[in-house]
């Protein structure tokens, strides 16, 4: 089945430590993002990927960044993880920009020890 | 800017009762309104949208209308089963745009 993955499910980092969260697609889908998603809180955008184009959300810490080095596949990377940086993370797909559906992955669940 | 507010849960209820969620929304310009649910363990699905006022989205036995008037989106099901507990999240975007704003979800238990 076409599908959204990430990987790990669950990552544990120690403070200050860089790491990168992963996300691959099977859809072929134009448009890659990166939700974050604090407990008991609403999913919150990131960035998103149209194609190659990056786009940052103004909030979005410096502290993350996105790469995308072809359609399948993007990565989260935070670079100095702090203790408030402890989330899920939740990766989706759309098809093309604009109100089209998007297709999400089961999350990766960052703890910062 | 843009917000969803959700009722808080957790609602519990028995197998086959009414169920609504409430959703209002602040959005500027005429925003698509969407539900998705989150079933344990898995990610967020799309389970219906509206993008325009009036509109009623329905699946699997779920509907919401879009109701400009009261900026509305409230999800109701006539018969709940235990396979529809889930958390449930209202949200909206603008203008043709890719970001999805999101309310807090409401966790939803079905028992029997």
């Amino acid at each position: 089945d076409a599908m959204v993955i990430q990987n790990p499910r669950y990552q544990v980092t120690q403070f200050g430590k860089p790491v990168t969260l992963s996300c691959s697609q099977t859809l072929n889908h134009n448009v890659m993002y990166w939700y974050q998603q604090k407990s008991s809180q609403a999913p919150k955008l990131l960035f998103h990927y149209y194609d190659k184009d990056f786009n940052n959300e103004a909030d979005t810490p410096d502290n993350f960044q996105s790469r995308r080095p072809n359609t399948s596949f993007c990565f989260l990377d935070i670079r100095s993880p702090g203790l408030g940086d402890a989330a899920m993370y939740l990766c989706a797909t759309s098809r093309e920009q604009g109100t089209y559906e998007q297709y999400f992955g089961p999350g990766t669940r960052l703890t910062v020890t | 800017g843009d917000s969803v507010t959700q009722m808080e849960g957790p609602v519990t209820l028995s197998e086959e009762a009414f169920l609504t969620i409430n959703c209002t929304y602040t959005a500027t310009g005429y925003p698509s309104l969407f539900w998705y649910v989150q079933y344990p363990g898995e990610g967020l699905q799309l389970l219906l949208k509206a993008t325009k006022a009036d509109d009623k989205g329905s699946n699997k036995g779920f509907e919401a209308t879009y109701r400009k008037e009261t900026t509305s989106f409230h999800l109701e099901k006539g018969s709940v089963q235990v396979s529809d507990s889930a958390v449930y999240f209202c949200a909206l975007s603008t203008g043709g745009g890719n970001k999805l704003t999101f309310g807090t979800g409401t966790q939803l238990k079905v028992e029997l």
